[in-house]
């Protein structure tokens, strides 16, 4: 149990368009789900928290319209990255909660977003 | 907020040899302490986490202990084999809420 996929994967994108990632949990409903951003051989960056049929939180210095997150139900997220630019590149993760403990968080295997 | 700051950043033990790592928290609220490893371009795993209400819990090679008082927990890992290698981040959150993680350190378990 407990499995939570992302899509896609890899994506590479040109300078100023948009780029949309999903986040599913496969075999439970995830109350909360999570965005996290990770540099290389860096820590995971908690981006923004988002519930069920609500605005996300944002942590402090993401800009929310650049980051547009969507909770549209119990299994999928979905994380736009708007007006992409070459430093938006990163390795994207997502997490959620809700199995058993509202306190562990199970995470995606990521999407890795190249901007040229 | 929630500050954790994990020691080392990185570690290199000799197969069959103990690894700890140690973190220390801000938030005296802090009450949920997970451990995650993370493979070279793979997602972080869970594999121990800790509340506050204990003081130790073990699972196989893998050991995780509290002290509430002084605000760390620590990872200890027994007999090392070289699949151990990684990064491993801890974590603390309030219960129910968002992960402070810390800065990770990298293991390596040299054969």
């Amino acid at each position: 149990g407990a499995v939570v996929s992302q899509h896609p994967s890899r994506v590479i994108c040109k300078s100023g368009t948009s780029v949309k990632i999903e986040c599913r949990s496969l075999d439970f409903q995830a109350t909360t789900m999570f965005w996290y951003r990770q540099f290389p051989k860096q820590s995971l960056m908690l981006m923004a928290t988002s519930n069920e049929g609500s605005k996300a939180t944002y942590e402090q210095g993401v800009e929310k319209d650049k980051f547009l997150i969507n909770h549209a139900s119990l299994t999928l997220s979905t994380l736009t990255v708007t007006s992409a630019h070459p430093e938006d590149s990163s390795f994207y993760i997502c997490s959620a909660s809700g199995l058993g403990s509202t306190d562990t968080q199970y995470f995606g295997p990521g999407t890795r977003l190249t901007v040229l | 907020g929630e500050n954790v700051e994990q020691h080392p950043s990185t570690l290199s033990v000799q197969e069959g040899d103990s690894a700890v790592i140690k973190c220390t928290y801000s938030d005296s609220a802090s009450n949920y302490f997970p451990w995650y490893k993370q493979e070279l371009g793979k997602r972080p795993q869970l594999i121990i986490d800790i509340r506050s209400n204990v003081g130790e819990k073990k699972d196989q090679r893998i050991a995780v202990t509290l002290n509430k008082t002084a605000k760390h927990f620590s990872l200890h890992i027994t007999e090392t084999q070289p699949e151990d290698s990684a990064v491993y981040f801890c974590a603390a959150s309030r219960g129910g809420n968002k992960l402070t993680f810390g800065g990770g350190t990298r293991v390596l378990v040299k054969p």
